[in-house]
């Protein structure tokens, strides 16, 4: 069975700081990744998503995500963190090859950003 | 305009009660999907109908009845209320029902049984 596994569960950094949130997950087979985030109070947003190509995917916001398919991993990063950057972020799988679209979520990471 | 809207925001009932959660999208998807984010904030998908039909139905107990009236609505329906039910319930949509089809989500509804 597929899982994604979001090793930082709270993530606090400064202004200006650079920022690395981990995403593993499992699965024998060919994958399709996203992060999705949710800011205070509001629904989920999708950020960037992989599918096929090349393995560094640039999103929304300065966000970027790169896939190591020997790692099983694909990790988020943003260069420098806003304050508007204070969300809770999640990773998530769907298998290609699928007959649905079922999206397997991580346990999400709650990063909050000092000014 | 809102994409997918669901009502209410937020339910506050007591154990043993049924009640209804709505949801709408505006945007002429043909797949919708209910999930559930728990206290942890662990979301995991619990229905998805394509052009009105059942597609996934993960191990939900039967007291959760979804129901797909057209394409742009997907009513979620729980009877006999239970405390873990309490919880944050996110209603999503997507054209076409490939893993590659990006899934655009309600604002939630907080469902509180007390």
């Amino acid at each position: 069975a597929q899982s994604v596994s979001q090793h930082n569960h709270h993530v606090i950094l400064s202004e200006a700081a650079s920022l690395e949130l981990g995403c593993n997950y499992s699965y024998g087979g060919t994958v399709n990744l996203f992060w999705y985030v949710q800011y205070p109070g509001q629904h989920l947003q999708l950020l960037l998503k992989y599918f096929s190509g090349d393995p560094l995917v640039k999103g929304i916001k300065g966000f970027e995500a790169e896939f190591i398919k020997s790692k099983f991993s694909f990790n988020l990063r943003k260069p420098s963190v806003q304050w508007s950057d204070t969300a809770e972020y999640f990773c998530a799988v769907s298998a290609t090859g699928g007959a649905t679209n079922k999206l397997i979520f991580g346990t999400g990471t709650l990063l909050a950003v000092q000014p | 305009d809102t994409a997918v809207s669901q009502t209410p925001k937020y339910l506050v009932t007591q154990m043993g009660n049924d009640k209804s959660i709505k949801c709408e999208q505006n945007l002429g998807h043909d797949t919708m999907y209910w999930y559930k984010q728990d206290s942890k904030k662990f979301l995991k998908i619990m229905f998805s109908y394509n052009n009105k039909e059942l597609i996934i139905n993960e191990t939900v107990p039967n007291r959760f009845s979804p129901k797909s009236p057209d394409k742009a609505h997907l009513n979620l329906h729980i009877n006999s209320l239970e405390l873990g039910d309490s919880a944050v319930y996110f209603c999503a949509s997507s054209q076409g029902n490939q893993p590659y089809n990006e899934q655009f989500f309600g604002p939630g509804t907080r469902l509180t049984v007390l």
